[in-house]
C-alpha cells in the first residue's frame, strides 16, 4: 500500500499567516492527491483535487502544488474559519486510498 | 442537490452487529462508486472498502475483511454497511463517501456514530 506522511502533525499560526502543510507518498503517485479540511464535528471537505485544482466555492487563498512524490497544501492569509485539521489523500492506487495522518491547524 | 444522508447513531453490545445506511440523492446513484471511511475519536481517517452501485461489486481494506460487508438497493438509491463482531475499538464515526468527477471523494455522508459498550 502506498503511505502519505504528512507533515507537521500540528500547527500553530495566527491570522493573516501564510502556512505550508506537506505530504509525500511512499511511491510515485503522479498527481492524484486531494485535500480536505475537516472542522471539529464535521464530515471532511474536498478543498483540492489533482493536486490543485480548487474546488468551487473554495476560497483562492487555498492552494496545492506538487507532482510525483512531495506535494503541499498552503493557505496564503489565514483567516478564523480555517482552524481545523487538514489531511491528504492518494488516488492513484485502488483499491484503498490512503490518508495521510492529519495537521491540525490552531490559533497561537 | 447532491447528498448522502445516513442513518442516525448506534450504541451496541461487544460482539453485535450493526448496519448503516446512506441515502444518495440528486445524482444516479449507480454512476459512482460508494465507499466507507471510518474515524475514531481524535483519530484519522480510514477507509474500511467500497461498493460499485451498478454491479454490486466491493473491495474491503483488509483490517475488516471478514467482518464487514457492503450491499446497495438501486431501488432507494441506498449504500449499507454491515459490520459484525463490534469490539470496543470499532467505535468510532461511519461515513459513506461518493468517490466522484475528480478522482476525489467528492460527496460526504454527515456521518453515523456507534458506540460500542458493555
Amino acid at each position: 500500500d502506498i503511505q502519505m506522511t504528512q507533515s507537521p502533525s500540528s500547527l500553530s499560526a495566527s491570522v493573516g499567516d501564510r502556512v505550508t502543510i506537506t505530504c509525500r507518498a511512499s511511491q510515485y503517485i503522479s498527481n492524484y492527491v486531494n485535500w480536505y479540511q475537516q472542522r471539529p464535528g464535521r464530515a471532511p471537505k474536498l478543498l483540492i483535487s489533482a493536486a490543485s485544482s480548487l474546488q468551487g466555492g473554495v476560497p483562492s487563498r487555498f492552494s496545492g502544488s506538487g507532482s510525483g512524490t512531495d506535494f503541499t497544501l498552503t493557505i496564503s492569509s489565514l483567516q478564523p474559519e480555517d482552524f481545523a485539521t487538514y489531511y491528504c489523500q492518494q488516488t492513484y492506487n485502488t483499491p484503498g486510498f490512503g490518508f495521510g495522518q492529519g495537521t491540525r491547524l490552531e490559533i497561537k | 442537490q447532491v447528498q448522502l444522508v445516513q442513518s442516525g447513531a448506534e450504541v451496541k453490545r461487544p460482539g453485535a452487529s450493526v448496519k448503516v445506511s446512506c441515502n444518495a440523492s440528486g445524482y444516479t446513484f449507480t454512476a459512482f462508486y460508494i465507499y466507507w471511511v471510518r474515524q475514531a475519536p481524535g483519530q484519522g481517517l480510514q477507509w474500511m472498502g467500497w461498493i460499485n452501485p451498478h454491479s454490486g461489486d466491493t473491495n474491503y481494506a483488509q483490517k475488516f475483511q471478514g467482518r464487514v460487508t457492503m450491499t446497495r438497493d438501486t431501488s432507494i438509491s441506498t449504500a449499507y454497511m454491515d459490520l459484525s463482531r463490534l469490539r470496543s475499538d470499532d467505535s468510532a464515526v461511519y461515513y459513506c463517501v461518493r468517490y466522484g468527477n475528480y478522482f476525489a471523494f467528492d460527496i460526504w455522508g454527515q456521518g453515523t456514530m456507534v458506540t460500542v459498550s458493555s
